[in-house]
């Protein structure tokens, strides 16, 4: 089956700091999300982004298909944007196969 | 809000009981999820349904059943609860108007004693 690796696992940063988080997989795929679970547990979708780059505020997505690869990029932090971030792409029938995540805490 | 709602939210029950959980959705989303999330395994697809009475096994779904005769509710069930299925449970849903992006429920925290 596919595998989705992310890194880095760990990131510490100062608030108004930028940081790039990175999702590889193995085969390639026509659905690729992002997702934020808060502190408190709750699952976001950020971006659907099979390709291409797409933004939304202070997040964007980059997604290179021909590489297998993704980007998502987080511009100047606020503590908010701490939290797990995992990257999952479907591994057939809109199921998803999700990586191990990353996991950011900015601090003030 | 996707309209996605979990109950019970908390729940402790003994080795052995039988367990259901309950997903509700208010959108119509055609596809719905069970995922179970531990520490060190991220999370992990368990069932999914494609439709009502339509269901299929994911990844980790030894010792847990599934069911949806609504298009509204999917239930999943621990037919005799384990130590092991000690979890945070999450449900998801997508396919509305064909969009395959999911949203997941708030959770339901799961000790098995």
């Amino acid at each position: 089956g596919i595998q989705v690796e992310q890194s880095p696992p760990d990131l510490i940063l100062q608030e108004g700091a930028n940081s790039t988080l990175r999702c590889n997989f193995s085969d390639s795929v026509n659905n690729l999300q992002w997702f934020h679970q808060n502190p408190w547990g709750q699952l976001i979708n950020l971006f659907y982004i099979p390709s291409g780059t797409k933004q939304n505020g202070r997040l964007s997505a980059t997604t290179v298909a021909t590489e297998r690869y993704s980007l998502l990029y987080i511009s100047s932090s606020q503590t908010t944007d701490s939290g797990v971030y995992f990257c999952a792409v479907e591994g057939g029938s809109y199921k998803l196969i999700f990586g191990s995540g990353t996991r950011l805490l900015v601090r003030p | 809000d996707a309209g996605i709602t979990q109950s019970p939210r908390h729940k402790v029950t003994e080795t052995g009981t039988p367990v259901t959980l309950r997903c509700h959705q208010t959108e119509n989303h055609r596809y719905m999820y069970w995922y179970r999330q531990d520490p060190g395994h991220g999370l992990r697809l368990i069932h999914y349904s494609y439709g009502v009475k339509d269901t299929d096994k994911g990844e980790v779904s030894d010792g847990y059943s599934v069911s949806r005769s609504k298009t509204e509710d999917f239930l999943l069930t621990l037919e005799s609860a384990t130590s092991s299925q000690t979890s945070v449970y999450f449900c998801a849903i997508s396919g509305l108007a064909g969009v395959p992006e999911q949203y997941f429920g708030p959770g339901t925290r799961l000790t098995v004693t």
